[in-house]
């Protein structure tokens, strides 16, 4: 069975970085184009960044881009957001999700993201 | 951007009755369209991509419709499982800009 562990979140100040993690298992990882997707406290999905199987091509959401980056490492099974700058809007559970032809057919359980002082 | 808008925000309906769920594109998407259940503290839940395909495991009571800019979500006779909050999202961009609606919440009458 495919699964998706995130880890890494908690407590940032504003302008702070934290690095979040997702363990990937029972499926090919190096196969599948990954995703990060949050969803702010009672709010909707937004997707945030996507990485091709080999990690050549990422894309982002315009309001990530030269914040956030989103890597993989295939030898490890594991997806990667490194988020600098961090801003109170960023306050996020935050998804590992696996792409299958453009949707998201699996998803961790989501790591929380808090940006506050 | 391609703005998703889902109606209406909540639907009220009884166990055993069908529930239809809007989702309307600001341009065509043609039908690169998915649908997801979310759980309160759940993660989302794939239902239906490209407009009408069940994902696997998904019953046959949820059903998908609609091609360009309009798309429905039926559910045929609600089962108290089935009442959370459902998005859309659409897929049709190159490079990938995908984009949910904003969720219809579907609650117990």
């Amino acid at each position: 069975e495919a699964q998706l562990v995130e880890s890494g979140g908690g407590l940032v100040q504003p302008g702070g970085s934290l690095r979040l993690s997702c363990a990937a298992s029972g499926f090919t990882f190096n196969t599948y184009w990954m995703s990060w997707v949050r969803q702010a406290p009672g709010k909707g999905l937004e997707w945030v960044a996507s990485i091709k199987q080999d990690g050549g091509e990422t894309y982002y959401v315009d309001s990530a881009k030269g914040r956030l980056t989103i890597s993989k490492d295939n030898a490890k099974n594991s997806l990667y957001l490194q988020m600098n700058s961090l801003r109170a809007e960023d306050t996020a559970v935050y998804y590992c999700a696996r792409e299958y032809y453009s949707t998201f057919d699996v998803w961790g359980q989501g790591t929380m993201v808090t940006v506050s002082s | 951007e391609i703005v998703m808008t889902q109606s209406p925000a909540t639907l009220s309906v009884s166990p055993g009755e069908r529930a239809t769920l809007s989702c309307r594109a600001s341009q065509s998407v043609s039908s690169n369209l998915a649908w997801y259940q979310q759980k309160l503290g759940q993660a989302p839940r794939l239902l239906i991509s490209g407009a009408s395909t069940r994902a696997t495991g998904i019953p046959a009571r949820f059903s998908g419709s609609g091609s360009g800019t309009e798309f429905t979500l039926t559910i045929s006779s609600l089962q108290s499982e089935d009442f959370a909050v459902y998005y859309c999202q659409q897929y049709n961009n190159w490079p990938p800009m995908y984009t949910f609606g904003q969720g219809t919440k579907l609650e117990i009458k």
